[in-house]
């Protein structure tokens, strides 16, 4: 079955550690995003990418960094300039650009800072 | 400028009464509109679109939306509510190459 796959389901990250999330697609769509959620302010958007070795900033993007070298993979780092990264990440893929079809998601990554 | 607005934070209804999740939206653009549904710790899944065509518009778990042009609304019902369908509801309008989300409306549904 197609999808998208997030990977690991939970982490932890230690104060002034990078951590990397894993986000793979097999739909074939050409449109990825990142989004974080925090209890009761929805979805804020970090990164999208329409097409490979392309992607833009969104609402939040400082503290992240992404890259696009491959359609089926949108990898989300979250670094160490990051001060508050506790939250629940989406990824998110769409099949085109304008994203008229709505969003396909993945199950999601729980990120805690300990 | 784009938004939407969910209007309700919490709703709260019996098994077997009809749901109403309320969503009103503004756009510059002829918009597309969405509802998801999120279950705790997953991701979000798509009920149902709009996108022009008929303005009432039917999902799954036999969830359905009328677009309102007039009322600049998107509102989200089901005659029956399952236990099942405890969960956050999103409301979402594209108009143009950026998707905004709604707060989320939280529901619960009572035995």
């Amino acid at each position: 079955d197609g999808g998208i796959t997030q990977s690991p389901k939970y982490l932890f990250r230690k104060e002034g550690q990078n951590v990397t999330l894993s986000c793979e697609q097999n739909l074939n769509h050409d449109a990825m995003y990142w989004y974080r959620q925090d209890p009761g302010q929805g979805l804020r958007l970090i990164y999208y990418s329409q097409i490979v070795n392309d992607f833009q900033k969104g609402d939040i993007a400082e503290g992240y960094s992404v890259s696009r070298e491959k359609k089926e993979s949108f990898p989300l780092t979250v670094t160490s300039a990051q001060k508050n990264p506790t939250a629940f990440y989406l990824c998110a893929s769409s099949i085109g650009g304008d994203e008229s079809d709505g969003y396909t998601f993945g199950s999601g990554t729980r990120l805690t800072v300990v | 400028a784009q938004s939407v607005t969910q209007l309700d934070s919490h709703v709260s209804v019996s098994e077997g009464t009809p749901v109403l999740l309320r969503c009103n939206y503004s756009s510059s653009y002829s918009p597309s509109l969405f509802w998801y549904v999120q279950h705790p710790n997953k991701g979000l899944q798509l009920l149902l679109k709009y996108t022009s065509a008929a303005t009432l518009v039917k999902g799954i778990n036999g969830f359905e939306a009328e677009f309102k042009k007039s009322e600049t609304s998107f509102h989200l019902t089901k005659p029956s509510a399952h236990m099942s369908d405890a969960a956050e509801y999103f409301c979402a309008l594209t108009g143009g190459f950026k998707t905004i989300f709604g707060a989320g409306t939280r529901l619960f549904v009572k035995a």
